[in-house]
């Protein structure tokens, strides 16, 4: 069946430090793969963008890399701050040709400690 | 204001009773999506418009969902004879993208839905 797995476990680190999260798929060939922020009681806010033939992009303290080799995808938070403490979620799309419509993770909550 | 903005964002119903929320996408917007979110997981998703055309309902769970976007603005979605596990967070998502461009969806804040 199709799958898009997160780390299973809240992600706790120290502030200052590199945090980083994984994203593993199967079963799709996407052309792209999107990351959110989701806070709580909030919607989701898209972060960044990488497309299948890219490698790594940036953005700030962000950074995202897209293996289509592995089926995996890692996001980087360098520096991290409590602020960045909320849930992540990875979205796969562009599979389908018809729709923009997105397959997300279950996400991953983390947690920066002052 | 200028983002996709959801109404009631709270609703109660009892199981049976018809339910409708609200969707106002940022203005312009061509292509307008529905998810669904449990607790504890990702958005799921219901269906998708490109402008006044619903081109995409495979992730509606059943018939007693149905959506609309009559005017290619304002979107409704309608869930009739509510059950239970109809009780999550429904997400509204707006793109100026037509299919395939990629470009991020932009969400509302949902409408927690709860059946009594």
């Amino acid at each position: 069946s199709q799958k898009i797995e997160q780390n299973s476990e809240a992600l706790n680190i120290q502030e200052g430090k590199t945090a980083t999260l994984t994203c593993n798929y199967t079963n799709y060939s996407p052309a792209y793969l999107q990351w959110y922020r989701q806070d709580p009681g909030r919607g989701p806010v898209f972060l960044l963008l990488i497309r299948e033939n890219e490698k790594e992009k940036r953005k700030e303290r962000l950074k995202v890399t897209f293996d289509t080799t592995l089926k995996q995808s890692l996001f980087h938070i360098t520096a991290s701050q409590p602020a960045d403490s909320a849930t992540y979620l990875c979205a796969l799309g562009g599979y389908g040709g018809a729709t923009n419509k997105l397959i997300f993770g279950t996400g991953t909550l983390l947690a920066v400690q002052p | 204001g200028a983002g996709v903005s959801q109404s009631p964002r709270y609703k109660v119903a009892k199981r049976g009773q018809d339910v409708a929320l609200r969707c106002d996408p940022i203005s312009g917007h061509v292509s307008l999506f529905w998810y669904q979110q449990a607790l504890g997981q990702g958005p799921e998703f219901l269906t998708y418009f490109q402008n006044e055309a619903q081109l995409d309902k495979s992730g509606l769970p059943s018939d007693r969902f149905f959506a609309e976007r009559p005017e290619g603005s304002v979107s409704t979605l309608k869930i009739q004879r509510t059950q239970q596990e109809d009780s999550a967070v429904y997400l509204c998502a707006s793109s100026p993208a037509r299919p395939g461009q990629g470009q991020p969806q932009h969400f509302g804040d949902g409408t927690r839905l709860s059946i009594l």
